[in-house]
């Protein structure tokens, strides 16, 4: 019964490769996030969707690219990885609309670049 | 613009005594705000949230927040501290006007010690 789900929880791979995170909700939402945490713990946002559509695209490089098939998922796709890109990243999801705007977050993908 | 700054990086607390993070916030609109712990290796949690209506909000695990709009603080306070408690905590806003888009504090980690 895990609302917001991410896979892999971690992801280690060599500078250059490309490589893919998922997400999936089961809340019913219509708007998904994608977050970057650095090693400094500092979170901030890369991504939002709603319904499907781009909402949010904060200054991230375009080797980021984001893909909704539906509005329960939202996968981050990252080309030619680079060291900088190690960090932990995590999916959230809310319902647009509701006063209180309360983002659930999964737990997040590990990912290390070497 | 919206921003939030959390006073302290880390916070030390004895067992049993009060527990308090401080959270200042800028916003040119209404702010929902939010505080969201994060144990180690895991996602965010919602503590509590504040939209409208009543200033001081209850959360979970004891914790509590008022909103100061003066002072434009959510301060966050917890009268006794438990063990478990150790984790790190961050503050949030965002606004209707920001289309949802939540803006971290850099996160405040609280040791507590037995």
């Amino acid at each position: 019964d895990t609302a917001v789900s991410q896979t892999p929880k971690y992801l280690v791979t060599q500078m250059g490769n490309d490589k893919s995170i998922k997400c999936e909700q089961n809340l019913g939402h219509d708007t998904m996030y994608w977050y970057k945490q650095d090693s400094k713990k500092f979170l901030k946002i890369m991504f939002s969707y709603n319904n499907k559509e781009l909402i949010i695209n904060e200054t991230v490089p375009n080797r980021f690219s984001p893909k909704s098939p539906d509005k329960a998922h939202l996968n981050l796709h990252i080309n030619s990885l680079e060291l900088g890109d190690s960090a932990v990243y995590f999916c959230a999801s809310s319902q647009e609309g509701l006063p209180n705007n309360e983002q659930f977050f999964g737990p997040g993908t590990r990912l290390t670049v070497l | 613009a919206q921003s939030v700054t959390q006073l302290g990086s880390h916070v030390s607390v004895s067992e049993g005594a009060l527990v308090l993070l401080r959270c200042n916030y800028s916003s040119s609109v209404p702010p929902y705000l939010f505080w969201y712990v994060q144990y180690p290796n895991q996602g965010l949690q919602l503590l509590l949230k504040y939209t409208t209506g009543a200033t001081l909000v209850k959360g979970i695990n004891g914790f509590e927040a008022e909103f100061k709009k003066s002072e434009t603080s959510f301060h966050l306070t917890k009268p006794s501290a438990h063990m478990s408690d150790a984790a790190e905590y961050f503050c949030a806003v965002t606004s209707k006007a920001a289309g949802n888009k939540l803006t971290f504090g850099g996160g405040t980690r609280v040791l507590v010690k037995p």
